[in-house]
């Protein structure tokens, strides 16, 4: 099956640019949608289709996809931007195909 | 207002089956997918399937095949997601989401507050 890596953690002072990565074979291939989740809360999409944001969501979220590894970018970062980011892709290179979710990056603002 | 209101939380012993539901209201509730996405305590999301309410037809991620149902009643604008013969690693908050429109793939634009399975002797 196809798997989504990214990292456990990333910590970012405020004011500065996190970088969020999610490694998969071809998925620069693949549209990667990313959400964001804060405790207790349900998922927010916040990059659609690799890097198009809903409306409602600061330029300061913004994805790039190219190779083997999508980037979800975040500057001028604020605290209310602590939170777990999730890519996703829709793989149908198997025999069933279905939504693949990545591992998660929990977000903290030093 | 567009949003997709879940049913409250459930406690269920091993082996019984538990039914989730997922009102939509505020959007054409047949012109857009709907899925089902849990997330154990602590950890990440795990997509389940999905349902075209157009046509009732689900698509079940293989991990669930066999346990999982899911329908809807469009006269209510509801779907359903009925899990069975549930064991104690199914304990997890269970998310309706809506996807892309029938026909396209698409990212998951609105969510459910989420249901809170409990699975426990």
């Amino acid at each position: 099956s196809y798997v989504l890596t990214q990292p456990p953690s990333v910590s970012v002072a405020p004011g500065q640019t996190a970088r969020i990565t999610c490694g998969g074979t071809g998925i620069g291939s693949k549209s990667v949608h990313w959400y964001q989740q804060k405790p207790g809360q349900a998922p927010v999409l916040v990059v659609y289709d690799d890097r198009d944001r809903p409306s409602g969501i600061p330029e300061r979220f913004s994805g790039s996809n190219f190779g083997n590894t999508a980037t979800l970018t975040i500057s001028r970062v604020e605290a209310g931007d602590e939170a777990d980011y999730y890519c996703q892709v829709w793989d149908s290179s198997s025999d069933h195909p279905n939504y693949v979710f990545g591992t998660g990056t929990k977000v903290t603002v030093l | 207002q567009v949003q997709l209101v879940q049913s409250g939380a459930e406690v269920k012993k091993p082996g019984a089956s538990v039914r989730v539901s997922c009102k939509a209201s505020g959007y054409t509730f047949t012109g857009y997918s709907v899925h089902w996405v849990r997330q154990a305590p602590g950890q990440g999301l795990e997509w389940m399937g999905w349902i075209n309410p157009h046509s009732g037809g689900p698509n079940y991620a293989q991990k669930f095949q066999g346990r999982v149902t899911m329908t809807r009643d469009t006269s209510i604008n509801t779907a359903y997601m009925e899990l069975s013969r549930v064991r104690s690693d199914d304990t997890a908050v269970y998310y309706c989401a809506r996807g892309g429109v029938i026909g396209q793939l698409g990212s998951f634009d609105l969510w459910g507050r989420g249901t809170l399975v409990t699975v426990s002797s």
